[in-house]
Parts: structure tokens; C-alpha cells; sequence
């Protein structure tokens, strides 16, 4: 199985501050990385998939990067309804984990 | 616009069994798989396997496959997830959530989730 690691597992920042979560899988799963995001109460929402492709509808603050095990997302200007947890998922192979999750808080 | 609406919150007893409902709409059922997704309370997020609507044909995490049944009825474009042997364990939020599929194959990441259904199983 291949498992991913998320840093750091709490974030907190301030509105406007550039964030940065990374992801690091056992193996590789280039590009098959994916990255939600969820609200406290809610369901996770789609934010980035084959590692770098913003789905449609998420503000271009997102972004992703990386290849081969590393993976990084940033949020280049923190917004207020950017709190909540971020997970990372690869689907490079059966079965498909996901990361454990990076709260983050806003200051 | 795409939804899935999931059916309400459930209380069991250990060793019975829950059925999870899962509308979809807004798109054509048939096309896209669709997965169930559980989250124990403060924890992450776990798969456990898929179903294609258009076939019934399914695929279940290792950890789930002697006790889960996974379903779909396309006349009410409805899928279900039926777990079996409860334990405090499987105490979670369960979640169905949409492939946006590659072509005809599943691209085993989600892109609209239902609301989630908390099952809790407690004596």
C-alpha cells in the first residue's frame, strides 16, 4: 500500500499570509494526487486533482505542484474561509489513502 | 448542478446493520462511479470501494469486503451502502462521493460529495 504523509499536521496563519502544506507518498504516484478541503461539519470539497489541475470553481489562490512522492499546495493569499483541514490523496493504485490531514487555523 | 443527497443519521445496535441511501441528480447517473467514503469521529478519511451504476458491477476496500454490499437502483438514481456486523469502530460519517471519470474508466478521485450520513453504533 502506498501511504501518504502530510506536514505540518497544524498550520496557523494570518488573512493575506502565503501557506504552503506538503504531502510526501511512500512510493511514487505521480500525477495522481489530489487535494480537498473541508469544513468543519462539511463534506471535503475538491480543490486540485492530477497534482497540479485546479478543479473548476476554485479560486486561483490554490495551487498545486510537485511530482514523483512530493506534493505541495499553497494558498498564495490566505482568505478567511480558507480555515478548516486539508487532505491530500493519491490514486496512483488500490487502495487510494488518503493523508491524515493539515488543520489549519486562521490567527 | 451536480447533487447527491444522503439519507439520514442512523443509531445501531453492535452486530446489526445499516443501509445508507444516496440520490444523485443533476448529471446522468449511469456515467460516473460512485465511491463511499467514511470518516470516524475526528479522524481522517477512509475509502472503501465503489459501485458503477450502470453495470451494479462494485469493488470494496480488502478491510470492508466480507461485511459491505454496495448497490444501486437506476430507476431512482439511487445508490446504496450497506454495512453489516456493526461495531463501536464503524462509528463514522459516511459519504458517497462522484468520479469524474476519464472516458469510461473511473479516475478513483471525487469530485461532489454527498452530505454525509452519521452512523453511530453503540449498545
Amino acid at each position: 500500500d502506498i501511504q501518504m504523509a502530510q506536514s505540518p499536521s497544524t498550520l496557523s496563519a494570518s488573512v493575506g499570509d502565503r501557506v504552503t502544506i506538503t504531502c510526501r507518498a511512500s512510493h511514487t504516484v505521480s500525477p495522481w494526487l489530489a487535494w480537498y478541503h473541508q469544513k468543519p461539519g462539511k463534506a471535503p470539497k475538491l480543490l486540485i486533482y492530477k497534482a497540479t489541475t485546479l478543479q473548476s470553481g476554485v479560486p486561483s489562490r490554490f495551487s498545486g505542484s510537485g511530482s514523483g512522492t512530493e506534493f505541495t499546495l499553497t494558498i498564495s493569499a490566505l482568505q478567511p474561509d480558507d480555515f478548516g483541514t486539508y487532505y491530500c490523496q493519491h490514486y496512483k493504485s488500490y487502495p487510494y489513502n488518503f493523508g491524515l490531514g493539515t488543520k489549519l487555523e486562521i490567527k | 448542478q451536480v447533487q447527491l443527497v444522503q439519507s439520514g443519521a442512523e443509531v445501531k445496535k453492535p452486530g446489526a446493520s445499516v443501509k445508507v441511501s444516496c440520490q444523485a441528480s443533476g448529471y446522468r447517473f449511469n456515467v460516473n462511479f460512485i465511491h463511499w467514503i467514511r470518516q470516524a469521529p475526528g479522524q481522517g478519511l477512509e475509502w472503501m470501494g465503489w459501485v458503477n451504476p450502470h453495470s451494479g458491477d462494485t469493488n470494496y476496500d480488502q478491510k470492508f469486503r466480507a461485511r459491505v454490499i454496495m448497490t444501486r437502483d437506476t430507476s431512482i438514481s439511487t445508490v446504496y451502502m450497506e454495512l453489516s456486523r456493526l461495531t463501536s469502530d464503524d462509528t463514522a460519517i459516511y459519504y458517497c462521493a462522484r468520479d469524474p471519470m476519464h472516458g469510461d474508466y473511473p479516475f478513483y478521485h471525487f469530485d461532489y460529495w454527498g452530505q454525509g450520513t452519521l452512523v453511530t453504533v453503540s449498545s
